[in-house]
């Protein structure tokens, strides 16, 4: 069964680095959403892709975060620099065409802010 | 935008109860109600979906309902086991381009 991947799995960095996160939806979905999760709450979306178009990123930090899908396929969230208020988990979901079908969710990547 | 509220946070049943978690929304456009179960470490799963033209879904033991009046959906989950102790998600889908709202989330504890 085809999944959605995400690397690294888990991050540790000191404040004022820059990080890094790959994701890699299953294959044909042209919508792809990064969701950042604070331990004890729900996922927040932070961006959301229409194949390369972001449609909806007015949750992201937009001065430290970027997102990038250049060939509507697979994505990059950046962090720089990194604070400490940014350790969670960054989770990378798609669907296939919209939220009114099923998001499958990939593993996840725990960053670690020192 | 959209707000989701979900309650109760925690919940612990006896194995073979009942348990079920409410959620309302905002947004009176929103049509599309997931709910999802994460398991600690692991990523959130669909269990069970319902559309706003619909007022009722089962899956064996998962049943979610959806009054559009008074905006809430609840989560019911009969005969609980184990395996059924994680955290629960409700969302609401709303929005030009469906954007999805999650509620904070339920930690359900089954009880053997």
């Amino acid at each position: 069964e085809a999944e959605v991947a995400q690397s690294p799995r888990y991050k540790i960095t000191e404040k004022s680095q820059a990080v890094a996160f790959w994701c890699d939806p299953i294959s044909g979905h042209a919508t792809l959403y990064w969701y950042r999760q604070i331990l004890g709450q729900g996922p927040e979306l932070l961006v959301q892709f229409q194949d390369e178009s972001v449609v909806d990123d007015s949750q992201l930090p937009k001065d430290r975060f970027s997102a990038e899908r250049l060939k509507g396929v697979d994505s990059t969230l950046k962090i720089q620099p990194a604070e400490l208020g940014d350790s969670a988990m960054y989770l990378c979901a798609s669907s296939s065409s919209g939220a009114l079908y099923e998001q499958y969710f990939g593993p996840g990547t725990r960053l670690t802010v020192t | 935008g959209e707000n989701v509220e979900q309650h109760p946070s925690t919940l612990s049943v006896q194995e073979g109860d009942s348990a079920v978690i409410k959620c309302t929304y905002s947004d009176s456009a929103s049509n599309y109600f997931p709910w999802y179960k994460q398991e600690l470490g692991k990523r959130p799963q669909l269990i069970i979906d319902i559309r706003s033209n619909v007022g009722e879904k089962k899956d064996q033991r998962i049943a979610v309902t959806l009054n559009k009046t008074a905006k809430h959906f609840s989560l019911h989950i009969t005969e609980t086991q184990p395996e059924d102790s994680a955290v629960y998600f409700c969302a609401a889908t709303s929005g030009g381009y469906q954007k999805v709202t999650f509620g904070i989330g339920t930690k359900l504890q089954v009880i053997p």
